[in-house]
């Protein structure tokens, strides 16, 4: 099984600031990558799929990049509605999802 | 626009099993393989398999091979997730999802399972 380890587990930041979270798989997944946003009491939400390509109706202040083992979740200038918990997948083979990294203003 | 509407919360008793439903509409539901995910409180994500409405044909993470049935009805466009011998380790909010055996565009707005004597 593909493991995903997210990092880091929570973060606190300023509006405006950018913040990057990160996702290794255990091995090559082929940009099989997806990164989802939950708030609470909520489903989670499509951000970005194919490692990069951003989903339909997502601000363009998200953005993913990555390769092989190794993927990123950017979002620029921070907003108060981006506080929320956000997910990496796999689904390279089957799917994997790490295990969330919660957002929170500082 | 593509809904996913699911069943209420559920209570079940330790041993016992629920079912929950999956209906969805805004697509063709035979297009799609219908995915279900787990999620413990507080907890991070876990997919517990797929259904293929079309053909019946279902796959499984190894973990829930005992634990969990799926079936869908075409008639209804509703899928079903039956957890059976009820633990506490079952207490978790579980949602529908379909795809083409890729990311998850579209979820179910979960439903809330809790074991409980």
């Amino acid at each position: 099984d593909i493991q995903m380890t997210q990092s880091p587990a929570s973060l606190s930041a300023s509006l405006g600031e950018t913040v990057t979270i990160e996702c290794r798989a255990s091995e090559d997944i082929y940009n099989g990558l997806a990164w989802y946003q939950q708030k609470p009491g909520k489903s989670p939400q499509l951000l970005i799929y194919n490692a990069n390509s951003l989903h339909t109706g997502v601000p363009s202040r998200f953005s993913g990049s990555g390769s092989g083992t190794q993927y990123s979740l950017k979002i620029n200038s921070l907003q108060s509605e981006d506080v929320a918990s956000y997910f990496c997948q796999q689904y390279y083979d089957y799917y994997t999802f790490g295990a969330g990294t919660k957002l929170e203003l500082k | 626009e593509v809904q996913l509407q699911q069943s209420g919360p559920e209570v079940g008793r330790p041993g016992s099993s629920v079912k929950i439903s999956c209906k969805a509409s805004g697509y063709t539901f035979t297009d799609y393989v219908m995915n279900w995910v787990k999620q413990s409180p507080g907890q991070g994500l876990e997919w517990i398999g797929w259904i293929d409405p079309e053909y019946g044909s279902t796959d499984y993470a190894e973990k829930f091979k005992k634990k969990a049935t799926l079936t869908a009805d075409t008639s209804s466009s509703t899928a079903y997730i039956q957890l059976s011998s009820l633990t506490s380790e079952d207490t978790a909010t579980y949602f529908c999802a379909p795809g083409t055996r890729d990311w998850f565009a579209y979820w179910g707005q979960g439903t809330l399972v809790t074991v409980s004597s």
